[in-house]
């Protein structure tokens, strides 16, 4: 079945510094979403990439879908202390569920 | 507006007790979803419903079952709980007019099985 990997597993910054995250499937995409999980709290949808090559910006955060649909990334410039939580991709195999990768963790010191 | 509403939020269970969760949402959506969430395995998807009446099988259903008897609710059983069962249990809903819908998350029922 589709498989969704993410690296790193977790990564610890300075505030200020930044910080990338990395998104891989096996099987080209059709769509792929980001969500945001603070500590003790739920899955927040952040934004969804359709097109290849796509590019979005939130603010610091920086979302790039790969050219081949397999792959994609987020960027946060100068994380702040508020950036701290896990950051999972979620990957549309063209009309079969969503399957979440199992995240990067982030924590951010001050 | 609540949005998506999860009971309980917390339950201890012993080994072969059942019971329910329950997934409430005011949002109207079609799509709703069964996650559990475990350390470093992200979230997978137990069992989910298209629409009143439909329920479907995700990526680990055994153990679980599941109903949509009506469209703002979706429950989720276990019939006879296992310490493998204990988890964090989300569910999730979606509009489900297509596949690039955004999903909104629950706050969440932490599950201890002894």
């Amino acid at each position: 079945g589709q498989q969704v990997m993410q690296i790193p597993q977790y990564q610890h910054v300075q505030e200020g510094e930044d910080f990338t995250t990395y998104c891989n499937s096996s099987t080209t995409l059709s769509n792929i979403q980001w969500y945001k999980q603070r500590p003790g709290g739920h899955p927040v949808f952040l934004i969804q990439l359709v097109k290849s090559g796509e590019v979005k910006k939130q603010k610091r955060l920086t979302f790039q879908f790969g050219e081949a649909k397999k792959n994609s990334s987020l960027h946060i410039t100068a994380t702040q202390t508020t950036d701290v939580g896990t950051y999972f991709c979620a990957a549309d195999n063209y009309g079969q569920n969503f399957v979440f990768g199992p995240g990067t963790r982030l924590s951010v010191l001050p | 507006n609540a949005g998506v509403t999860q009971t309980p939020k917390f339950r201890v269970l012993k080994t072969g007790q059942s019971m329910t969760l329950l997934c409430a949402q005011d949002m109207n959506h079609e799509y709703m979803y069964w996650y559990r969430q475990d350390p470093g395995m992200g979230l997978r998807l137990i069992h989910y419903s298209v629409g009143e009446g439909t329920t479907a099988k995700g990526e680990v259903p055994d153990g679980y079952n599941v109903s949509r008897l009506k469209k703002q609710n979706f429950l989720l059983g276990l019939e006879s709980a296992a310490p493998s069962q204990t988890s964090v249990y989300f569910c999730a809903t979606d509009r489900g007019l297509s596949s690039n819908q955004p999903q909104h998350f629950g706050d969440g029922t932490r599950l201890s099985i002894l």
